[in-house]
């Protein structure tokens, strides 16, 4: 059966400093991958998606990037985080079929 | 561009009765499918159920249901029968294929014992 990590599960980071957050899928091939990033209270905005290797598009522009070095690999990452980066990140994949996707636990990322 | 809105920030119910958590959306597309998932507090996303807009008849998930109006771009979901498990925070969301999601705001459904 296919699952989804994410690691780190919490994280406090000073303003400026950098950031990488890990997602890893098993029991599954060339999947979609995507981050997500949800605010306390609010919903959930989809920040990167990915296709395959190397293959990145994203949706918001901010201080955020994002790489898929091997196939099921996705990782977020930041040179210089700022406040308004904090909130509780959230990876997926999807299944063409029946195109639900699969979160992982997620990440909360605290930036002071 | 397609965009969800769920109309009810916060809904309450009591323990054994039913409730209807509202959103409706907007799309051009004909083919596309939606979800109800749901979020306690430990912040795992859990789907609850999934329409295909092609299927006119409306999915069903144990005690929960949701009623699909393809027209009026409604997608409504009804809990039958409320347990305290239920309360969490609960997305409808939306996706034309392999791609993004795009969901609501979120409904914060209380049960109250």
């Amino acid at each position: 059966s296919q699952t989804i990590h994410q690691w780190p599960a919490t994280l406090v980071q000073p303003v400026g400093s950098p950031l990488s957050l890990e997602c890893t899928v098993e029991g599954t091939s060339n999947p979609n991958l995507y981050w997500y990033r949800q605010a306390a209270g609010r919903g959930l905005q989809l920040l990167f998606y990915s296709i395959g290797i190397d293959q990145i598009s994203s949706e918001v522009p901010q201080n955020l990037s994002a790489s898929r070095p091997q196939d099921r690999q996705f990782i977020l990452s930041s040179k210089k985080l700022l406040l308004s980066d904090s909130g509780f990140y959230l990876c997926a994949w999807v299944a063409t079929t029946p195109n639900e996707q699969f979160f992982g636990p997620g990440t909360r990322l605290t930036v002071l | 561009a397609q965009t969800v809105t769920q109309s009810q920030p916060e809904m309450s119910v009591q323990e054994a009765e039913t409730v209807t958590l509202s959103c409706t959306y907007d799309t051009s597309e004909s083919d596309y499918y939606l979800f109800w998932y749901k979020q306690p507090p430990s912040r795992q996303m859990i789907l609850v159920i999934r329409q295909e807009a092609y299927k006119q008849q409306n999915a069903t998930e144990n005690r929960f249901s949701v009623n699909f109006q393809k027209a009026a771009k409604s997608f409504s979901l009804k809990i039958s029968d409320s347990q305290l498990g239920d309360a969490a925070m609960y997305f409808c969301a939306y996706t034309q294929g392999a791609q993004k999601l795009v969901f609501g705001q979120g409904t914060r459904l209380t049960i109250n014992p």
